[in-house]
C-alpha cells in the first residue's frame, strides 16, 4: 500500500484565493481526519468521517473552511478565501478503528502558504 | 476537555547518554495513549499504543510506559538517527466504543549529537 497520499505537497496562493488540498486514505481505513500543524498551537484536529460521514467538525475555524468525503477513498478539504494566518501544515490521517486500536496513519502534509 | 501536556519542550543528548520523554495528560475514560514520531517534512509515524496504566511496549531502544497520569518514553543509549519530535496524543472511550479524535502534545523536539 502507498500509504496515505496528500495532492499537493506545497501550496503558495494570495489572500483572497481558493484552496483545495486533497487526500486519499489507505484502502479498508474507515476513518479520516484532518489535521493542522502550527509552531504556536502543534496539531490541531479540524474534522474528521467515519465510514464517509462528518462525525465532528468542531476543530473547523469558521465558515471559510469546508470538507467533504464522497466516498471511502478521497476527501477534501477546501478553504474559501484564503488568509495569511491560514498558511500551516495540513495533514490527512486515516485508520481502522475497531476492536482493536491501530492509531492513525498520517501522510506527508500539505504545507501551505497564504501571501 | 482532553489535554496533553509534553516536557520538556526540546531536549540535546549526547549519544549514549539515555534519558525520558514525559507526557502528562487529562481525559475522560482513556481509551489508548499513543506515541508518534514526527522527523522534519514527514508526517508523525505511529510508534506505540499503550492501554491501561502498568502498561510497557518496547521497539529497539524506545520503551514506553504509562500511569494513570502520565507516560514517559524512555530512550536508551540514543543515536544520532533518533533524532526527531516525538508526539503523545491521548483519545478517550466514547459510549459503544464509538471512535473519536486523538488530542495531541506540541511534541517534544530531541537532538542526539554523535
Amino acid at each position: 500500500d502507498a500509504g496515505v497520499i496528500q495532492s499537493p505537497r506545497h501550496e503558495v496562493t494570495e489572500m483572497g484565493q481558493e484552496v483545495t488540498l486533497r487526500c486519499k486514505p489507505i484502502s479498508g481505513h474507515n476513518s479520516l481526519f484532518w489535521y493542522r500543524q502550527t509552531m504556536m498551537r502543534g496539531l490541531e484536529l479540524l474534522i474528521y468521517f467515519n465510514n464517509n460521514v462528518p462525525i465532528d467538525d468542531s476543530g473547523m475555524p469558521e465558515d471559510r473552511f469546508s470538507a467533504k468525503m464522497p466516498n471511502a477513498s478521497f476527501s477534501t478539504l477546501k478553504i474559501q478565501p484564503s488568509e495569511p494566518r491560514d498558511s500551516a501544515v495540513y495533514f490527512c490521517a486515516s485508520s481502522y478503528q475497531g476492536a482493536v486500536n491501530y492509531g492513525y496513519t498520517f501522510g506527508s502534509g500539505t504545507r501551505l502558504t497564504v501571501v | 476537555e482532553d489535554q496533553v501536556t509534553q516536557s520538556p519542550e526540546a531536549l540535546r543528548l549526547q549519544e549514549g547518554e539515555s534519558s525520558s520523554l514525559n507526557c502528562s495528560y487529562t481525559v475522560s475514560g482513556l481509551r489508548g495513549l499513543f506515541w508518534y514520531r514526527q522527523d522534519p517534512g514527514k508526517g508523525p509515524e505511529f510508534l506505540f499504543t499503550l492501554y491501561s496504566a502498568g502498561e510497557e511496549k518496547e521497539k529497539e531502544r524506545l520503551k514506553a510506559t504509562l500511569t494513570k497520569k502520565e507516560s514517559f518514553l524512555h530512550i536508551t543509549a540514543p543515536k544520532p538517527e533518533d533524532s526527531a519530535t516525538y508526539l503523545c496524543a491521548v483519545q478517550a472511550a466514547r459510549r459503544g466504543g464509538a471512535n473519536s479524535k486523538l488530542t495531541f502534545g506540541k511534541g517534544i523536539t530531541l537532538s542526539v549529537r554523535p
